[in-house]
């Protein structure tokens, strides 16, 4: 089965700054990979499919890339919402399997 | 607007069954997608249970399929978990989801006598 992996688990950030979130596959899934954010008490959120495809209604200030083996998520300007927990999943093999996470918050 | 919607019982015993449905809304699964059950213990990371496409083709985390199964009622536009056997330790928030989205909003299953 694929393995994620996430990197960092922990990122600390002040509002405005621009941050990045790596995900790891054990093997490649092509562009079949997602992320998600998640606040306390609440389901996760689709952000991107697709590697890069942004969800409906999700500022334009969150972008995904990468391809095969590793992606990124990256926000270009944090805002005061943003601090979550970011989960990559992959949906290539039938086996989908998400990342540890990783959680942002205020520096 | 696709919406989906968990329901079932939120206290179950040790060794009895959970069991929850998702009810899907403003999207026929005969469509298309595949449809997964996602749980989340409490304080942790999530878990992919398993999945089933229209088609009824399933696909189950290995470390839950023994005890899993999955299944689609097309003609209600809901699919279904049952997971046997439940410990502790599968007290969780499940979640319904469509791959690629969206999400219910979760239920908590909680494992206790």
């Amino acid at each position: 089965d694929i393995q994620m992996t996430q990197s960092p688990s922990t990122l600390s950030a002040s509002v405005g700054d621009r941050v990045s979130i790596t995900c790891r596959a054990s093997q490649s899934v092509n562009s079949w990979l997602a992320w998600f954010q998640q606040k306390p008490g609440k389901a996760p959120k689709l952000l991107i499919y697709k590697t890069s495809t942004l969800e409906s209604g999700v500022p334009s200030r969150f972008s995904g890339d990468g391809s095969g083996t590793e992606f990124t998520l990256t926000i270009s300007s944090l805002q005061p919402d943003d601090f979550a927990t970011y989960y990559c999943q992959q949906y290539n093999s039938y086996r989908f399997t998400f990342g540890p996470g990783t959680k942002v918050d205020i520096k | 607007q696709v919406q989906l919607q968990e329901s079932g019982p939120g206290l179950v015993k040790p060794s009895e069954t959970l069991s929850l449905t998702c009810s899907v809304s403003g999207y026929s699964i005969s469509s298309g997608y595949y449809w997964g059950w996602i749980r989340q213990p409490p304080g942790k990371g999530l878990e992919w249970i398993g999945s089933i496409y229209h088609s009824g083709s399933t696909h189950y985390n290995p470390s839950l399929e023994s005890r899993v199964t999955i299944s689609v009622d097309t003609s209600k536009n809901q699919f279904s978990l049952k997971l046997t056997s439940v410990v502790a330790a599968d007290t969780a928030i499940y979640y319904c989801a469509r791959v690629e989205g969206p999400w219910g909003q979760g239920t908590l299953v909680t494992v206790s006598s």
